[in-house]
C-alpha cells in the first residue's frame, strides 16, 4: 500500500461544478503540498499546509492531521482548470524527505 | 515565478553513454532535489541535497550520481544510461520549514526528458 494514497484517479466534470480530489497517507507529516501540473508541462505549487484550510482563489485546501487526510476543492471550476493534481506529504522530522501520490487527471468539459 | 532552470531541456542519446542534466537555481534555497516522473509512477525522488557537498539518496538512485558544489547548482549524471532510464526529469528547489511554516514551498522546474535508445 503507497503510504500516499489519492482518489480519485480519474475525474471529469462540467464547468461550474464543484470538484474535490482527496488525499490520504499513513505515515506522519509536518506538511502537506498540493501541486498541478498541466499536460504536458511543468510543475507548479499550489498550496503547502500544516494544518486548517488554506484559500486561493477559487482553489481550498483542507488537512486533518488527526484523520491524516487532505482535500483539495476547485469551486466554479473550468477547462482551464483541467490538470493532474497531486498531492504530497512531507514526512514528520523531515525538511525534505517527502512522499508523493500518483496524481488525479481531472478533465473539465464546457 | 521562482528562478530555476534545467538544461537540456530535451536529449536523446544511445544506451551506455554519460549524461549530465544540470538544475540552477538564483533563489539561495538550500534543497534541491531531482525527480523523475514516469507513467504509473507518479514522482520519484532520485537524490537531494541539502547544502553545498551534501547529498544523500532516494528511493530511485541506483544510476544516478550527483554533486552540488555550489549553492546555486545541482548535477544528475547517468554515468552509462540504460532505456529504463528514459524518463521526464524534474529539479525542485525549497527553503525548508526551518524559516516558518511558509517556507516550505515547493519551485520545480520546467524538466528535461531524456530519451535512452
Amino acid at each position: 500500500k503507497n503510504e500516499v494514497e489519492q482518489s480519485p484517479q480519474n475525474l471529469t466534470a462540467q464547468e461550474g461544478e464543484f470538484i474535490t480530489i482527496n488525499c490520504s497517507y499513513s505515515v506522519g507529516i509536518s506538511a502537506l503540498h498540493w501541486l498541478q501540473q498541466h499536460p504536458g508541462g511543468g510543475i507548479v505549487s499550489l498550496f503547502m499546509l500544516s494544518s486548517g484550510k488554506k484559500k486561493h482563489g477559487r482553489l481550498i485546501a483542507t488537512i486533518n492531521i488527526q484523520e491524516k487526510h487532505s482535500s483539495l476543492h476547485i469551486t466554479a471550476s473550468h477547462p482551464r482548470d483541467s490538470a493532474v493534481y497531486i498531492c504530497a506529504a512531507l514526512r514528520g522530522g523531515s525538511n525534505y524527505k517527502l512522499t508523493f501520490g500518483k496524481g488525479t487527471l481531472l478533465t473539465v468539459n464546457p | 515565478d521562482a528562478g530555476i532552470t534545467q538544461s537540456p531541456r530535451h536529449k536523446v542519446t544511445e544506451t551506455g553513454t554519460p549524461v549530465t542534466l544540470r538544475c540552477h537555481q538564483t533563489e539561495n534555497h538550500r534543497y534541491m532535489y531531482w525527480y523523475r516522473q514516469d507513467p504509473g509512477h507518479g514522482l520519484r525522488l532520485i537524490h537531494y541535497s541539502y547544502g553545498v557537498k551534501d547529498t544523500d539518496k532516494g528511493e530511485v538512485s541506483d544510476g544516478y550520481s550527483v554533486s552540488r558544489s555550489k549553492t546555486e547548482d545541482f548535477l544528475l549524471t547517468l554515468e552509462s544510461a540504460t532505456s529504463s532510464q528514459t524518463s521526464v526529469y524534474f529539479c525542485a528547489i525549497s527553503l525548508g520549514l526551518a524559516g516558518g511554516p511558509d517556507t516550505g514551498e515547493l519551485f520545480f522546474g520546467e524538466g528535461s526528458r531524456l530519451t535512452v535508445l
